[in-house]
């Protein structure tokens, strides 16, 4: 059972552009929502990461917005560029549950010149 | 401060080997867990630890092991290889105690095991 489910897959945007990434989850206990970085052949980073209280959080060009009766969410970066090319992991976890974060599946983002 | 380091970084297994995937980190961090990440599945949790000698299961628990003697190192064992264990496997550790956020995972660069 997904509990975290992310869209799209993959995403072509051009240089400038803007790229956006949505997920939605389930279980209406998660109070904490990371987004995870992955370039190839490494180990995801964090990237930016809002609470449900909040609706909109901006970090630099990256921008989660937060829906919480739609139990949805969404990365924007904004003016894409070639060095965002990677893969864009959603994340969801219960804060008094240590360590276990639910990750969406995933969207391969290519930013082209 | 090498943060969290794992090895091997390659290792190909035939069906019914043993071994152990491992697992350091140097940030005295409480929380360490292993995930492992198929194309299309995202990352999955394994196993997980709150500190040593704590361990739980996570979403998909068969067919490997762990425990934790030290703070510091949090190995995995697989005990009879199979392919459907071929995968790329990380491990991660936070601490309760990160002023950037509850729980900032950092992450192993990754093991990539195939089972033949």
């Amino acid at each position: 059972q997904q509990q975290v489910k992310q869209s799209p897959q993959s995403l072509i945007v051009q240089k400038g552009g803007i790229s956006i990434i949505n997920c939605a989850y389930e279980n209406t206990a998660f109070d904490y929502f990371p987004w995870y970085q992955q370039f190839p052949g490494k180990g995801p980073a964090l990237l930016i990461a809002i609470r449900p209280d909040v609706s909109e959080k901006k970090e630099g060009r990256f921008t989660i917005s937060f829906n919480k009766s739609a139990k949805q969410f969404s990365l924007h970066i904004m003016d894409s560029q070639p060095g965002d090319s990677a893969t864009y992991f959603c994340a969801a976890i219960l804060t008094g549950t240590a360590s276990k974060l639910t990750f969406g599946t995933g969207t391969r983002l290519q930013v082209t010149l | 401060n090498a943060g969290v380091t794992q090895t091997p970084k390659f290792q190909v297994l035939k069906t019914g080997q043993s071994m152990t995937l491992q697992c350091a980190q140097d940030m005295n961090h409480e929380y360490m867990s292993w995930y492992r990440q198929d194309p299309g599945m995202g990352l999955r949790l394994i196993h997980y630890s709150v500190g040593a000698g704590i361990t739980d299961q996570g979403e998909v628990p068969n067919g490997y092991n762990v425990s934790r003697s030290t703070t510091e190192d949090f190995p995995l064992r697989l005990l009879s290889a199979a392919p459907s264990q071929t995968s790329v496997y990380f491990c991660a550790s936070s601490s309760a105690r990160d002023t950037r956020g509850p729980l900032e995972q950092y992450f192993g660069p990754g093991t990539r095991l195939t089972v033949t």
